[in-house]
């Protein structure tokens, strides 16, 4: 079994629309990440957590939010999807053990805004 | 601001080849940089980690090396193969601990031709 895991992989949804993308771990890490990426501009930092009760913005928050149900579970909403926000979106995690800080990435979620 | 440069963006070589993928960064206090492959719809894994107190690593055929100094990294493939097509991607982080982010290149597109 992955030790990322994302769901859902694919979504199609309409402008407006709040939408979920949920992302689990099985690695034990405490940190999490939610990136999106978008051709020509690469990964770019949505919001991080280092642990439950440590939710910080990234690069470009804007129109997102975040939940940390459980060191395990980290979840991104959109509250009213827009066009602009279609793109490949990816969760990933690391800790501060003996690999400090790398980053381990799921498989994505597309999600498209029509 | 850190910003993050791979050059090449495509890179297509016949296989067998030895290859260098070349990474930049504008901040050279960093605290490690970390090369990722992706392939076509997927995650990314992790392939090296270089902490910013080291010169390289080695997994395999793969050698990362870094130069802070001149704020570079670059990625040694040798014995190139058709299974080594996918996107490289290179990332930095400046600070650990709590301010530990990364900041992603746009990648290099890798063919291997057999």
């Amino acid at each position: 079994d992955a030790d990322v895991t994302q769901t859902p992989r694919n979504r199609i949804t309409k402008t407006g629309k709040r939408i979920m993308l949920e992302c689990s771990q099985t690695k034990g890490h405490d940190r999490m990440y939610w990136y999106r990426q978008d051709p020509g501009l690469g990964l770019r930092l949505i919001y991080y957590s280092f642990d439950v009760k440590d939710i910080n913005k990234g690069e470009i928050s804007d129109g997102y939010s975040v939940s940390r149900q459980a060191q395990a579970k980290f979840s991104l909403s959109l509250e009213s999807a827009i066009p602009n926000q279609t793109a490949l979106y990816f969760c990933a995690t690391s800790d501060t053990g003996t690999r400090p800080y790398e980053q381990y990435f799921g498989p994505g979620t597309r999600l498209t805004v029509t | 601001k850190q910003e993050v440069t791979q050059i090449p963006a495509a890179l297509s070589v016949p296989e067998g080849e030895n290859l260098v993928l070349n990474c930049s960064f504008t901040d050279s206090a960093i605290y490690n940089l970390q090369w990722f492959r992706q392939d076509p719809g997927k995650g990314l894994t992790s392939l090296l980690l270089i902490q910013s107190s080291q010169r390289e690593q080695t997994s395999g055929r793969l050698n990362a090396s870094l130069d802070k100094s001149s704020g570079r990294s670059t990625l040694y493939i040798a014995a190139s193969q058709p299974g080594d097509s996918a996107t490289y991607l290179c990332a930095v982080s400046n600070s650990g601990g709590s301010n530990y982010k990364l900041t992603f290149g746009k990648g290099t597109l890798l063919t291997v031709n057999p």
